[in-house]
């Protein structure tokens, strides 16, 4: 199964900062990967998904970039409500795998 | 409006059954491909199992494979997994949520706490 590895595990960072997340998978999985929020207490909710298409309603500070075996999530300015764990996910390679996710916490 | 509801979770022994059901509204569920996952407190969400639209085709997880069953009726807009064998690797929170470009999940319920206990 693909291995989703997840860098850093904690971001500390104050509003207004960038935010840079990285995802790295041990084979190739093309720019089969989305991103996902989660905010404490509530279900992960969808961000980006094909490396780089945002979901209908997702502020445009979040974007997605990547293929192959590395990606990344960028959040431009964060925002108060940006703060939460951020998992990527793969489909290209069955079966569907997620990463052990990043903490943005507030600095 | 899309929502998606759980239900049927709770506290079971080792070795026994739960059947989830997962009560869906606001979209044309019979087109749509589903999936369970799975959240063990305080880790990462874990794929578990799909179904597509008319449920003439699943999958599973090899951690899962032989002991959960999916299932789904179009007629009343609701998913199913039923869970045997149960062991305590199996405690986590169910998500049922909607397949996007079959296997992004794009909309998920609050989700349903089993907790395998004796």
């Amino acid at each position: 199964e693909v291995v989703l590895t997840q860098s850093p595990a904690t971001l500390s960072l104050s509003p207004g900062e960038r935010a840079t997340l990285s995802c790295r998978a041990s084979q190739t999985i093309r720019t089969y990967i989305a991103w996902y929020q989660q905010r404490p207490g509530q279900a992960p909710r969808l961000l980006i998904y094909d490396a780089s298409d945002r979901v209908s309603g997702v502020p445009a500070r979040f974007s997605g970039s990547g293929s192959g075996t590395d990606f990344t999530l960028t959040i431009s300015s964060l925002e108060p409500e940006d703060f939460g764990v951020y998992y990527c996910q793969q489909r290209g390679v069955w079966p569907f795998t997620f990463g052990g996710g990043t903490k943005v916490e507030i600095k | 409006e899309v929502h998606l509801a759980e239900s049927g979770g709770g506290l079971v022994q080792p070795g026994g059954s739960v059947r989830l059901s997962c009560a869906v509204s606001g979209f044309n569920f019979r087109i749509y491909w589903m999936h369970w996952v799975r959240q063990a407190p305080g880790k990462g969400p874990v794929w578990v199992s799909r179904i597509n639209g008319d449920g003439s085709s699943t999958s599973y997880a090899d951690s899962v494979r032989g002991r959960f069953t999916i299932s789904r009726d179009n007629a009343k807009n609701m998913m199913y997994l039923q869970m045997d064998s149960l062991s305590a690797e199996d405690t986590a929170t169910y998500y049922c949520t909607r397949g996007l470009m079959l296997d992004y999940f794009d909309y998920w319920g609050r989700g349903s706490l089993v907790a395998v206990s004796s």
